[in-house]
């Protein structure tokens, strides 16, 4: 049963540049969430998409949007790159979003 | 903010029981108490959750104390794989979304 896998694993863009990180959540499971963790701190909630649309949001800008696809996989797409986005984005996949979320491995974004 | 308020770290020797606290004296009658673990530079583990009572898995067990407001993560036999930034998180019922993670326990076992 294959856990929640996200691509690419790391990433290395410039500042300005835009960025699409994709993620596939473990089998069985409808609901995907995203995550954004800085250095030594916790993860933040970005969005979560169900049934291909976005059901709820963090406070981050519009800069970050997403896409769930029939399939459940999802994309996060950041535009317009700032040094500050440099972080961990997890991915989260549940069934409803009511159950505990399971986590995938992450992608490690650098912005210089 | 996150909810909940964690000591920033600890230590455990192998083989001893690791007794993680954690407070969240605001959380209301529709909030659960979720725990996280993770592992340097993985995603975050989900460990084990509560509504009132104790629970007990696998890998670990809450206690929640009668008047909700406090917690306590135990790991019976604690490993050097146990080492990892331990989060308590407390979230709505029917909202898994809501889920503001602080800054975590820094767990280190020692040999």
């Amino acid at each position: 049963d294959a856990g929640v896998t996200q691509s690419p694993t790391h990433l290395i863009k410039t500042r300005g540049q835009q960025v699409t990180l994709r993620c596939s959540p473990k089998s069985g499971h409808d609901t995907v969430s995203w995550y954004q963790q800085a250095l030594g701190q916790g993860p933040q909630f970005i969005f979560q998409y169900y049934e291909e649309e976005e059901r709820q949001r963090g406070n981050f800008p519009d800069r970050f949007s997403g896409h769930q696809f029939p399939n459940y996989s999802s994309e996060l797409n950041v535009n317009a790159l700032l040094l500050g986005d440099s972080a961990l984005y997890l991915c989260a996949s549940t069934t409803g979003g009511i159950d505990e979320q399971y986590f995938g491995p992450g992608t490690r974004l650098t912005v210089t | 903010d996150a909810k909940t308020t964690q000591p920033p770290s600890m230590d455990c020797a192998e083989g001893r029981a690791a007794n993680l606290p954690c407070n969240h004296s605001t959380i209301s009658g529709n909030e659960y108490v979720y725990w996280y673990r993770q592992i340097h530079s993985q995603g975050p583990q989900y460990i084990i959750h509560g509504l009132k009572n104790n629970e007990t898995n696998e890998m670990a067990s809450l206690i929640i104390t009668e008047d909700r407001k406090s917690s306590t993560l135990i790991l019976p036999h604690a490993t050097l794989r146990d080492t990892a930034v331990y989060y308590c998180i407390v979230r709505p019922i029917y909202n898994n979304n809501d889920m503001r993670f602080g800054a975590g326990t820094r767990l280190t076992v020692k040999p």
